[in-house]
């Protein structure tokens, strides 16, 4: 099946700092998603992102399908922005099903 | 809209009890899933519908049964509860049939522990 890898596994970042968070995939893909899981458990939609570049206040995503790879940005960041995010693919002709990534947690020091 | 809602939030089963997660979506969405997460780990799933009377196994369906009799509800069944099915479980939705994007949402958990 597809394989999704997440780096940097783990960011400490000070209030304010921006960050880069990166998910590479195996194989061609229809859907890839981002989630931010809270420190609740709840995971939260970010980006529907399978081609080209999104923006949502201090956040963005860009999906660059060719070359099998996403990113996402954080600015600015804020205590709020602490938990993991999850990157999840649906390779083609994979039914809809998502295949996750195991995350990158971040954690964002006042 | 709800959403997508589950129940109960927590349970303690002891080894061998059998139980039912619930969830339902009020989207009308055609497809629904499934999920696991153990501590440190991304979700993985176990099974997934694409429709009321079809379901099939995802990743790891070992130890689990689902039905899907309606569009809304789609409960997952735990029958010899084990150890090893401590976890926190996730149901999602997606697809509305016609649209072209495909984008699932999910419910807020259910955290299990197996004693």
């Amino acid at each position: 099946g597809i394989q999704v890898e997440q780096s940097p596994p783990d960011l400490i970042l000070q209030e304010g700092a921006n960050s880069t968070l990166r998910c590479n995939f195996s194989d061609s893909v229809n859907n890839l998603q981002w989630f931010h899981q809270n420190p609740w458990g709840q995971l939260i939609n970010l980006f529907y992102i399978p081609s080209g570049t999104k923006q949502n206040g201090r956040l963005s995503a860009t999906t660059v399908a060719t070359e099998r790879y996403s990113l996402l940005y954080i600015s600015s960041s804020q205590t709020t922005d602490s938990g993991v995010y999850f990157c999840a693919v649906e390779a083609n002709f994979g039914n809809e099903k998502l295949t996750f990534g195991t995350g990158t947690r971040l954690t964002i020091i006042p | 809209n709800a959403g997508v809602t589950q129940t109960p939030k927590f349970r303690i089963l002891k080894i061998g009890q059998s139980m039912t997660l619930q969830c339902t979506q009020d989207m009308n969405h055609n497809y629904m899933y499934w999920y696991r997460q153990d501590p440190g780990m991304g979700l993985k799933l176990i099974y997934y519908s694409v429709g009321a009377g079809i379901t099939d196994k995802g990743e790891v369906p070992n130890g689990y049964n689902v039905s899907r009799s309606t569009t809304e509800d789609f409960p997952l069944r735990l029958e010899l509860a084990a150890p090893s099915q401590t976890s926190v479980y996730f149901c999602a939705s997606s697809y509305l049939r016609g649209l072209p994007y495909n984008e699932q949402f999910f419910g807020p958990g259910t955290r299990l522990t197996v004693l």
